[in-house]
């Protein structure tokens, strides 16, 4: 079936340092994509979102590309710093099905080193 | 904005109770609220769809019967768990989506319930 996948499940990074998150999916029709970050023991916090119209948004040090061609999706960390340290996750949503579900990734461990 | 919030956020309960979650949308009103369930260091899998005012959409191999959802007002779901075995320990997500703004489509996450079964 379709899914949502990332290629590392772990990412070590040096404070201060820029972050990059990668993300594949199968679901050409998905035209809309939310990174999130989660703590341990805590919900999903929204980080940022991208339309299937855009290839880059960009947020408060955090930027999102979103490459249709390939169906990949990047997450963009600038100056990380040690409260970034979380797993993040990518999820699409086709809502042109009407099924306003979001279907997540496996999700990337990020840990940064001081 | 777009504060969702969850009760209990840990709740321990024996084999054969019934627990009940509650996720209330804070700030603004939410048609549409969805339930996951998360294992450790596994993702989120969606259990089903609240919609207000009418009957909940449940995923494939989630138990309708086992896990009842009711979506009374524009801000408030509950999840009850039924007859709860330990294969049920796990933690529990809610998220709503806002019936206005600039994206509908945003899912904001409450902060989880920790059930555990003994």
């Amino acid at each position: 079936g379709e899914s949502v996948g990332l290629h590392l499940p772990t990412l070590s990074v040096q404070e201060g340092d820029n972050s990059i998150i990668n993300c594949a999916y199968s679901n050409s029709a998905s035209d809309y994509f939310i990174w999130y970050k989660q703590e341990s023991g805590k919900g999903p916090q929204f980080i940022i979102d991208i339309r299937s119209n855009m290839d880059k948004r960009q947020g408060q040090r955090v930027t999102v590309l979103l490459n249709k061609t390939v169906k990949h999706l990047s997450l963009q960390i600038a100056a990380t710093q040690p409260g970034d340290s979380a797993v993040y996750f990518c999820a699409e949503n086709y809502s042109h099905t009407g099924r306003r579900a979001l279907t997540f990734g496996s999700g990337t461990r990020l840990q940064v080193q001081p | 904005g777009a504060v969702v919030s969850q009760h209990p956020s840990w709740v321990i309960c024996k084999s054969g109770t019934s627990v009940k979650i509650e996720c209330r949308s804070l700030d603004f009103q939410a048609t549409t609220m969805f339930w996951y369930r998360q294992f450790p260091k596994q993702s989120l899998m969606l259990m089903a769809t609240s919609n207000e005012g009418s009957k909940a959409t449940y995923e494939q191999g989630v138990e309708k019967d086992k896990f009842l959802i009711n979506h009374a007002s524009l801000t408030l779901s509950t999840l009850t768990v039924t007859s709860a075995h330990p294969e049920d320990s796990s933690f529990y997500i809610c998220s709503a989506r806002s019936t206005s703004g600039i994206s509908t489509d945003t899912q904001y996450f409450g902060p989880g319930t920790r059930l555990t079964v003994l």
